[in-house]
């Protein structure tokens, strides 16, 4: 069975420092990994995802994140947080054989201090 | 325009009504998905219809009847309401069926619909 794990429901960084959200996956074949960001009362949008591709995947915003198949995670980062980069990111892991279900990790939310 | 749009978008009812939820998507979609966000913001998958048939169906109980008149639309119908059903439901859907040629694992999601019941 597949499974997703965020470490940390809670990060709060300053305007302008480093972000950094984890995530690890488990997955008896190879995963497709994704992260999505949901701001209040909206639904979630795609930041970037990994499908097999290059390990490094950049996507929106400014965020990236890398795939690390040793260590079974793929932690999104941002080298500079901004005040508008405050909300929830949800990491998900699916793969040809899940009839296309995500299956998401229990979000993180990320707090930006002025 | 919109690419998924759910309606409503805030349900507020008492228990034991019964209520719907539509979903309509614009981008050519196979593929539907209903998602439950509780109140943790745990996101958990509940059904998805691909071309009007029935793919997956995650143990919810059978209070909950997904139709897909046609592979635009998935609507949630939801009959004798209960306080654990408040969540916000999400509407989602992805271009082809897992495995198939097309398939990028992408989920479009719509901007949710709160139910509250009271």
């Amino acid at each position: 069975a597949q499974s997703v794990t965020q470490l940390g429901s809670h990060v709060s960084v300053s305007e302008g420092a480093l972000v950094l959200l984890r995530c690890n996956y488990s997955s008896s074949v190879p995963p497709y990994l994704f992260w999505y960001v949901q701001y209040p009362n909206q639904g979630l949008q795609l930041l970037l995802k990994y499908t097999s591709a290059a390990t490094l995947v950049k996507g929106i915003n400014g965020f990236e994140a890398e795939f690390k198949k040793s260590e079974t995670s793929f932690h999104l980062t941002k080298p500079s947080a901004h005040m508008s980069d405050a909300a929830e990111y949800f990491c998900a892991v699916t793969n040809y054989n899940q009839g296309g279900k995500l299956i998401f990790g229990q979000g993180t939310e990320l707090s930006v201090k002025p | 325009d919109t690419a998924v749009s759910q309606t409503p978008k805030y349900l507020v009812t008492q228990m034991g009504n019964d209520k719907s939820i539509k979903c309509e998507q614009n981008l050519g979609h196979d593929t539907m998905y209903w998602y439950k966000q509780d109140s943790k913001k745990f996101l958990k998958i509940m059904f998805s219809y691909n071309n009007k048939e029935l793919i997956i169906n995650e143990t919810v109980p059978n209070r909950f009847s997904p139709k897909s008149p046609d592979k635009a639309h998935l609507n949630l119908h939801i009959n004798s309401l209960e306080l654990g059903d408040s969540a916000v439901y999400f509407c989602a859907s992805s271009q082809a069926l897992a495995g198939g040629p097309r398939w990028t694992g992408e989920l479009f999601f719509g901007e949710g619909s709160r139910l509250t019941v009271l």
